[in-house]
């Protein structure tokens, strides 16, 4: 399996721009994650979905972010509009709960908001 | 003005000597826990887990224990090789949620 894929790699644009980012969890996993590391905060939680369906927003700072899972191979979160605050490394991780509980992470998308 | 980010705690351990990374949870109703590795420009990667009810975990040179008293994780790495280099976190995960917390980290540094 190629894991948790994550585009783009790194991402930068300008302030009061739409920024979406893209995941495709691990094939048969039903959980997946989104989280924002930044060296302020460290890792936070945005949201997890569970079967397609958000379960905890809660982590999601602003209506400026919104998630979607229009299915179960792919979720994209997008800002709109972005921020340079926004600027972070953006993982996604997704599981399989009925094996184990375990977090597979992808490589992040480093966004640079200018 | 200057930014105050977060100031992750750093062990230096000599190669070939073990390593002890301590995590302090803050959840007493957490029911399971992860140590992550994280290598620079990498995602973190699963190293070991542990349910609340047990107090040890062995892996292949790594042991996780779980204090549930005092509501403490530690990660021994035994022979500390430099591809041990990374940054170490601990997560939790809240009971009755699929809501997992990660801790701040440790680097760990290994020194030839």
């Amino acid at each position: 399996d190629a894991g948790v894929i994550q585009s783009p790699r790194h991402e930068v644009t300008e302030m009061g721009q739409e920024v979406t980012l893209r995941c495709k969890p691990i094939s048969g996993h039903d959980y997946l994650f989104w989280y924002r590391q930044t060296m302020m905060r460290g890792l936070e939680l945005l949201i997890y979905f569970n079967n397609n369906v958000p379960i905890d927003d809660s982590g999601m700072p602003e209506d400026r972010f919104s998630a979607k899972m229009p299915n179960a191979s792919f979720s994209t979160l997008k800002i709109q509009p972005s921020e340079p605050r926004d600027s972070a490394v953006y993982f996604c991780a997704s599981s399989f709960r009925a094996t184990n509980e375990k977090l597979f992470f992808g490589s992040g998308t480093q966004l640079s908001v200018l | 003005g200057e930014s105050v980010g977060l100031h992750l705690p750093t062990l230096s351990v000599q190669e070939g000597d073990n390593s002890i990374i301590n995590c302090a949870y803050s959840n007493s109703a957490s029911d399971y826990f992860i140590w992550y590795k994280q290598e620079s420009g990498k995602g973190p990667q699963f190293i070991i887990d542990i349910r609340s009810n047990m107090d040890k975990r062995q892996g292949q040179r790594v042991t996780v224990l779980l204090n549930k008293t005092v509501k403490h994780l530690s990660l021994q790495i035994a022979a500390t090789q430099p591809g041990d280099s990374a940054v170490y976190f601990c997560a939790e995960k809240l009971s009755g949620t699929y809501k997992y917390i990660f801790g701040t980290g440790t680097r760990l540094k290994v020194l030839a």
